[in-house]
């Protein structure tokens, strides 16, 4: 399984925008790149996956960088309710590729008020 | 849309007896579901793949006949620790995806605890 890299905490404050990275260098062409999050005591969340171009949702947006060797996940404006484990995680394609999601230790988001 | 239901939320078992938990798509057909298990400040691992009508496939170390995985329907997947023991207590998880789509979808986990 492809590997990615991630600072293990971050911090940031109420209503400002976070940027989270993720290094992934041994990407291969057809691999995707997701992100989803952990509250605590909970199954983790979708928030976002794409492939080449960068993709925005109600959530957050991902950029991805042009030789794909990494990506960061962008939320605008942070919320305590975004305080989370977000764990970004390679997929292969879905023909021929694994499908399963194999997390990372992913990173520690503490926004403060 | 794409809900992952798991069940149950928690559970508490005496030493020696074997505990089901149940995780269910409750609005799509998932022939392939996931079983994850995490233990305090870890991340999640992935104990095995689901897949309807088969065997399931375990991932390495992961003791098939302790963890016995039924995907009887597509939507349904049932994990059963055997002969519970206190270092089998975690968080467990299931996943699926709905064909077609890109997203995974996650049930809200189950708290086991063996007493």
């Amino acid at each position: 399984d492809a590997k990615t890299t991630q600072p293990n905490s971050m911090e940031s404050n109420e209503e400002e925008p976070v940027h989270l990275p993720c290094n992934h260098s041994t990407i291969s062409g057809t691999d995707y790149i997701h992100w989803y999050r952990q509250l605590p005591s909970q199954g983790p969340e979708y928030v976002i996956h794409g492939l080449t171009s960068n993709v925005n949702n109600r959530m957050a947006s991902l950029a991805i960088a042009e030789d794909r060797k990494s990506s960061t996940l962008i939320l605008h404006r942070a919320t305590l309710r975004d305080a989370a484990v977000y764990y970004c995680i390679l997929r292969g394609a879905p023909q021929g590729g694994s499908e399963k999601l194999v997390f990372g230790k992913g990173t520690k988001l503490t926004v403060n008020p | 849309g794409a809900v992952v239901s798991q069940h149950p939320s928690w559970v508490i078992c005496k030493s020696g007896t074997s505990v089901k938990i149940e995780c269910r798509s409750l609005d799509f057909q998932a022939t392939t579901m996931f079983w994850y298990r995490q233990f305090p400040k870890q991340s999640l691992m992935l104990m095995a793949t689901s897949n309807e009508g088969s065997k399931a496939t375990y991932e390495q170390g992961v003791e098939k006949d302790k963890f016995l995985i039924n995907h009887a329907s597509l939507t349904l997947s049932t994990l059963t620790v055997t002969s519970a023991h206190p270092e089998d207590s975690s968080f467990y998880i299931c996943s699926a995806k709905p064909w077609g789509k890109g997203r995974y979808t996650f049930g809200s986990g189950t708290r086991l605890t063996v007493v």
